[in-house]
């Protein structure tokens, strides 16, 4: 799987929109983009994922880089429940085996919004 | 609909002990993961079912660690003897279908603490 770089921590005020960055220069055409979170101490959640084209549910949206080399995650409201250490994940289709079916986390965002 | 329920959520054990940790999957769901993530470390994928059906086993750490489902439903993950090292939270996932698009949904975790 390709590599992902995030910064490391982010601040956003309450009521703002948080936006995540994403590089994934390396990614193959084939690859996915997925965003996770884990609030503390809980599992990971799944928040959204895409190919090529700018996707969007009840939680976020999800804007892909014409050339797919990089992906912005926005939270359109950010509440305090959303303070959380997003990752930004990139994945091949299929089964892949050599622990390429499973995600690759790496570090993260650590999000903190701000009252 | 109930999500991935993992048991215990907490274990304590001493070094030599054998600790087995279960995973229940979102009912009708072919695919069941397992990561961990120990002390300072990034979340990491350990092992891969489809059914009863070992897909990918290649982020099993060593032979001291023995992960089964059978029947296809839940799944239970063994370590014996435990060390040290073993100590972490290890999460267990679950998705319908391994194919475009794929979302695993995690459990809560189990914390594994060896002394």
């Amino acid at each position: 799987d390709a590599k992902t770089t995030q910064p490391p921590s982010m601040d956003c005020a309450e009521g703002r929109a948080a936006n995540l960055p994403c590089n994934h220069s390396t990614i193959s055409g084939n690859e996915y983009v997925y965003w996770y979170r884990q609030i503390h101490s809980q599992g990971p959640q799944y928040i959204i994922h895409g190919l090529k084209n700018n996707e969007t549910n009840e939680m976020a949206s999800l804007i892909i880089t014409e050339d797919r080399k990089s992906s912005t995650l926005i939270l359109p409201h950010a509440t305090l429940r959303d303070t959380a250490v997003y990752y930004c994940i990139v994945r091949v289709s299929g089964y892949s085996g050599g622990g390429a079916d499973g995600l690759t986390f790496g570090k993260g965002t650590h999000l903190i919004i701000q009252p | 609909e109930a999500g991935v329920t993992q048991f215990p959520s907490h274990s304590v054990i001493e070094k030599g002990q054998t600790v087995t940790l279960r995973c229940d999957p979102i009912s009708g769901h072919d695919n069941l993961y397992w990561y961990r993530r120990v002390m300072g470390k990034e979340i990491k994928f350990l092992l891969h079912f489809v059914k009863e059906s070992k897909q990918d086993e290649s982020g099993m750490p060593n032979n001291r660690f023995l992960a089964e489902r059978t029947g296809g439903t839940y799944s239970t993950l063994k370590v014996q003897p435990a060390e040290l090292e073993d100590s972490g939270v290890y999460f267990c996932a679950s998705s319908l279908y391994r194919g475009q698009g794929e979302t695993q949904y995690f459990g809560p975790g189990t914390r594994l603490l060896v002394l």
